[in-house]
C-alpha cells in the first residue's frame, strides 16, 4: 500500500507560468516532508522541506504547502523555468526514521518555453 | 566539496551471481542510506548506516546487505541475484545527526540482472 503518492505522472507548463505538483499521503505519523528534483543520469537532489508543524515554507521560487487535515501537500514554482523540468519526487519521514525516506513515484514536470 | 560517489556506475550479472556497490559519502557524513529504484515501485530505502552500525533498515529480504567502515565509507552486497534485483541502487550521505531526511545523493549503479 503506497503511503505517499503523487497521482499526476506527468505536468506541461509554459516557461514564466506556475507549476503545481501534488503529493498525498497516509500515514499519520509523518513529521516531515520533503521534495527532490531528478535529472536524467543524475541522484535526486533536495528541493525543499517542511515540517508538519507548518503549513507553509518557502524558499525563493519554491513553495511547499502542507495541509495536515487532507493529508496533502504541494509544491509551487513560480515562475516555471525550462531548467526546471525535471522529475520530481515527493518524500515523507516519522520520528525516528531519519533517513528511511518514503517515496512518491515521482511526477515529470515539463516546462516550454 | 566533492559529492557522493557510487562505484561502479553500471554492472551486468546474472541470475544467481552476488553483487557488491560502493559508496563514499561526503566529507564529515556519518550517515550512509542506500535506496533501490526501480519502474515499478519506485525508490525503496533499504538501510542506513551510522558510524558503522546499521541504525534502520527498510522491508528488504536478507539477500540484501550492508556494512560501513570506520571512514564512513559503505557498501552494500545483494547475493544469489534475481532478474528483479535489476535497478538503479543509490546511496545517499547525510551528517546524521539531524535527522531531517534531508539526503545528498551519488548517481546511483545501474545493476542489470540477466
Amino acid at each position: 500500500d503506497q503511503q505517499v503518492k503523487q497521482n499526476s505522472p506527468s505536468l506541461s507548463v509554459q516557461e514564466g507560468r506556475i507549476s503545481i505538483l501534488n503529493c498525498d499521503y497516509t500515514n499519520s505519523m509523518f513529521d516531515y516532508f520533503l521534495w527532490y528534483k531528478k535529472y536524467p543520469a543524475e541522484g535526486p537532489t533536495f528541493l525543499i522541506s517542511i515540517s508538519s508543524i507548518k503549513d507553509k515554507n518557502e524558499d525563493g521560487r519554491f513553495t511547499v504547502f502542507l495541509n495536515k487535515s487532507a493529508k496533502h501537500l504541494s509544491l509551487h514554482i513560480v515562475p516555471s523555468q525550462p531548467g526546471d523540468s525535471a522529475v520530481y519526487f515527493c518524500a515523507a519521514s516519522a520520528g525516528q526514521a531519519g533517513t528511511a525516506l518514503i517515496f512518491g513515484k515521482g511526477t515529470t514536470l515539463s516546462v516550454s518555453s | 566539496k566533492a559529492g557522493v560517489t557510487q562505484t561502479p556506475r553500471y554492472l551486468i550479472k546474472t541470475r544467481g551471481q552476488q553483487v557488491t556497490l560502493s559508496c563514499s559519502p561526503i566529507s564529515g557524513h556519518r550517515s550512509v542510506s542506500w535506496y533501490q529504484q526501480t519502474p515499478g515501485q519506485g525508490l525503496q530505502f533499504l538501510f542506513e548506516y551510522f558510524s558503522e552500525t546499521q541504525r534502520n533498515k527498510g522491508n528488504f529480504p536478507g539477500r540484501f546487505s550492508g556494512r560501513q567502515f570506520s571512514n564512513s565509507r559503505s557498501e552494500m552486497n545483494v547475493s544469489t541475484l534475481e532478474l528483479g534485483d535489476s535497478a538503479l541502487y543509490l546511496c545517499a550521505s547525510s551528517p546524521g545527526t539531524m535527522n531531517t531526511g534531508e539526503l545528498f545523493f551519488g548517481e546511483g549503479s545501474r545493476l542489470t540482472v540477466l
